[in-house]
């Protein structure tokens, strides 16, 4: 089957780091997508992985195995604004993209 | 304005009524896509369109309807609305397609059918 897994939830602390990851099991993959999402609003794009390793952008840096079927996405010097859910998405052998349910990431003070 | 734009932003609907959600986006892009949230579960797709003049199916198409005349809109229209339609309904857009490029999405529609 296909299937995309990451945590319900996870809790950090402001000014930590957080890695929340994701394991996908699909046919037929391109890449795979991280999108932000705040409560009640629309995701927003943060990363797309097509090759194997560590790609940063900021406090935000995502990383690909495309061998063990894995990604993370590591969140550094976390802010309050930061607490939000975060969307894995990878590709099926139609070429859609398959959603995870997301995390919600809670960040305490 | 720049981005996509939902209508309306929420609404109850009576069952067996009939609604369409609207869609338009002014960044040109060609490919379309229409998505239901409900908690716990990812995003579904429900329909696509890759270019004007197309559509396809998703993931959840029973229920649902679009049509894509031109670049701009793109509307979803529930024929006769069942209670398990209720969801937060997302448009979105891509320059690519869907598995290889960043999706923008509108602010949602949600929708409630009693």
């Amino acid at each position: 089957g296909q299937n995309i897994d990451q945590p319900t939830e996870m809790t950090a602390t402001e000014g930590a780091i957080v890695q929340i990851n994701c394991t996908y099991q699909t046919s037929g993959f391109n890449g795979l997508f991280w999108y932000q999402q705040h409560a009640g609003e629309a995701p927003t794009f943060l990363s797309y992985n097509v090759l194997d390793g560590l790609e940063e952008k900021g406090r935000f840096s995502s990383f690909l195995s495309r061998s063990k079927g894995y990604s993370y996405l590591l969140l550094k010097e976390l802010q309050m604004k930061d607490s939000a859910s975060y969307l894995c998405a990878g590709t099926d052998s139609n070429y859609q993209l398959i959603w995870g349910a997301g995390t919600k990431l809670i960040i305490k003070p | 304005i720049a981005g996509i734009t939902q209508a309306p932003t929420s609404q109850i609907l009576a069952a067996g009524r009939r609604m369409t959600l609207r869609c338009t986006q002014d960044m040109r892009h060609n490919a379309m896509y229409w998505y239901r949230q409900d908690l716990g579960l990812g995003l579904r797709l429900i329909h696509y369109s890759n270019t004007a003049g197309t559509t396809g199916k998703g993931e959840v198409p029973d229920g649902y309807s679009v049509s894509r005349a031109n670049t701009d809109d793109f509307p979803l229209t529930l024929a006769s609305a069942v209670p398990s339609q209720t969801s937060v309904y997302f448009c979105a857009s891509s320059d690519g397609t869907e598995d290889t490029g960043e999706l923008f999405f509108g602010e949602g529609s949600r929708l409630t059918v009693l």
